[in-house]
């Protein structure tokens, strides 16, 4: 069975442009998660979408938003991109929600902004 | 809202010792605590996770524990070994609830030979 694919690997965008990030989970899984990592903030919630459907929001600013498609595949974009969101990026995958099980994480998007 | 708060943010023991990762929560209605580690430049991956209707879990050399009364959980590994090295989150749900899952900031550990 693959694995949750992230694609890119690697972006390097400038200040203000936008950028979006693809997801695609393990087969059958219902739940993507979007997760941003920094060192020393850990993994901060971005969003849940399930069923295509946004299920949760983390504590983000509205130039991130995500959406689903009718295949689970999720996408994240960030727009007018500032110095502050150079991250990994990890989006995850589970069955169910994502407070109820094991999730299975991607490799990850690096975003540097210039 | 949850807040997961994770100690200590590094932590460095003698290969052959143990090794204590702690967290405490704020929601006491939290009730599916995982931990997933991360080794360097890959991606997290689940080692085990508690719910709250048991107080401990093994595996192998991996146990968690979990006091409800005092809103903490804590990671114990046992007879470390160098794979062992890695970044640990801990995090809290509330399963079944429509409500994020909240992660701590991680445990840099670091196995000395």
């Amino acid at each position: 069975k693959a694995g949750v694919t992230q694609t890119p690997r690697y972006l390097i965008k400038t200040r203000g442009q936008q950028v979006t990030l693809s997801c695609s989970p393990i087969s059958g899984h219902r739940s993507v998660s979007w997760y941003q990592q920094t060192p020393g903030q850990g993994l901060q919630f971005l969003f849940e979408y399930f069923s295509e459907t946004q299920r949760n929001k983390g504590n983000f600013p509205g130039r991130f938003s995500g959406r689903q498609f009718s295949n689970s595949r999720s996408e994240m974009n960030v727009s007018t991109l500032e110095l502050g969101d150079s991250a990994l990026y990890l989006c995850a995958s589970s069955l169910g929600g994502a407070q109820d099980e094991k999730l299975f994480f991607g490799s990850g998007t690096q975003l540097s902004v210039l | 809202g949850e807040n997961v708060e994770q100690h200590p943010s590094t932590l460095s023991v003698q290969e052959g010792d143990s090794a204590v990762i702690k967290c405490t929560y704020s929601d006491s209605a939290s009730n599916y605590f995982p931990w997933y580690k991360q080794e360097l430049g890959k991606r997290p991956q689940l080692i085990i996770d508690i719910r709250s209707n048991v107080g401990e879990k093994k595996d192998q050399r991996i146990a968690v524990t979990l006091n409800k009364t005092a809103k903490h959980f804590s990671l114990h590994i046992t007879e470390t070994q160098p794979e062992d090295s890695a970044v640990y989150f801990c995090a809290a749900s509330i399963m079944g609830r429509d409500d994020k899952i909240i992660f701590g900031k991680g445990t840099r550990l670091h196995i000395l030979p």
